[in-house]
């Protein structure tokens, strides 16, 4: 039974770019949220998808979205990169039908912006 | 707007001792809380989870305990051991998203 998984493991880019991060949502989870962790902070919601569609969302500009797809697979986008958006970008899946509010968290990506 | 506070931010304890991490939130609709320790380097990993219906909860030596009137919960560690050690991160769910503590550095020494 596979766990949450992510990609790439690590990241570099520059300002100005766009960047693109990817999960598999543990095996029979059908929701994906989207997590930022600075460093020496705790994570801060940024979305969740749920039956292909963006449910919730933190505060976020709009430089970020994402995407979910028919096999609960997601992408999480990052346009316009800046310097402040180093961080560890974790990816969490849960189910929503039927409803269980455990939140299982991939290994992350870890975005460096130069 | 949600919001949950972590104390403390540090936390040494002697191999053996208890640790006891408090946290409080704002939002009286929240209804689940879970705790994850988060290794250097690693993910967070979920350790456990208490829901509004429930005051405790125990897990071998780890216990959670919730007042919801007063709209604070806390873990209690027991019996600590070196790989204890670790980061310590209570949330809150708020519809259907959980608010992150700003987390607790746990160090356990032998």
């Amino acid at each position: 039974d596979a766990g949450v998984t992510q990609s790439p493991t690590h990241l570099i880019k520059t300002r100005g770019q766009q960047v693109t991060l990817r999960c598999s949502p543990k095996s029979g989870h059908d929701t994906v949220s989207w997590y930022q962790q600075a460093l020496g902070q705790g994570p801060q919601f940024i979305f969740q998808y749920y039956e292909e569609e963006e449910r919730q969302r933190g505060n976020f500009p709009d430089r970020f979205s994402g995407h979910q797809f028919p096999n609960y697979s997601s992408e999480l986008n990052v346009n316009a990169l800046l310097l402040g958006d180093s961080a560890l970008y974790l990816c969490a899946s849960s189910q929503r039908d039927p409803l269980n509010e455990k939140l299982f968290f991939g290994s992350g990506t870890q975005l460096s912006v130069l | 707007g949600e919001n949950v506070e972590q104390h403390p931010s540090t936390l040494s304890v002697q191999e053996g001792d208890s640790a006891v991490i408090k946290c409080t939130y704002s939002d009286s609709a929240s209804n689940y809380f879970p705790w994850y320790k988060q290794e250097l380097g690693k993910r967070p990993q979920l350790i456990i989870d208490i829901r509004s219906n429930v005051g405790e909860k125990k897990d071998q030596r780890i216990a959670v305990t919730l007042n919801k009137t007063a709209k604070h919960f806390s873990l209690h560690i027991t019996e600590t051991q070196p790989e204890d050690s670790a980061v310590y991160f209570c949330a809150a769910e708020f519809w259907g998203k959980l608010q992150f503590g700003a987390g607790t550095q746990v160090v356990v020494t032998p």
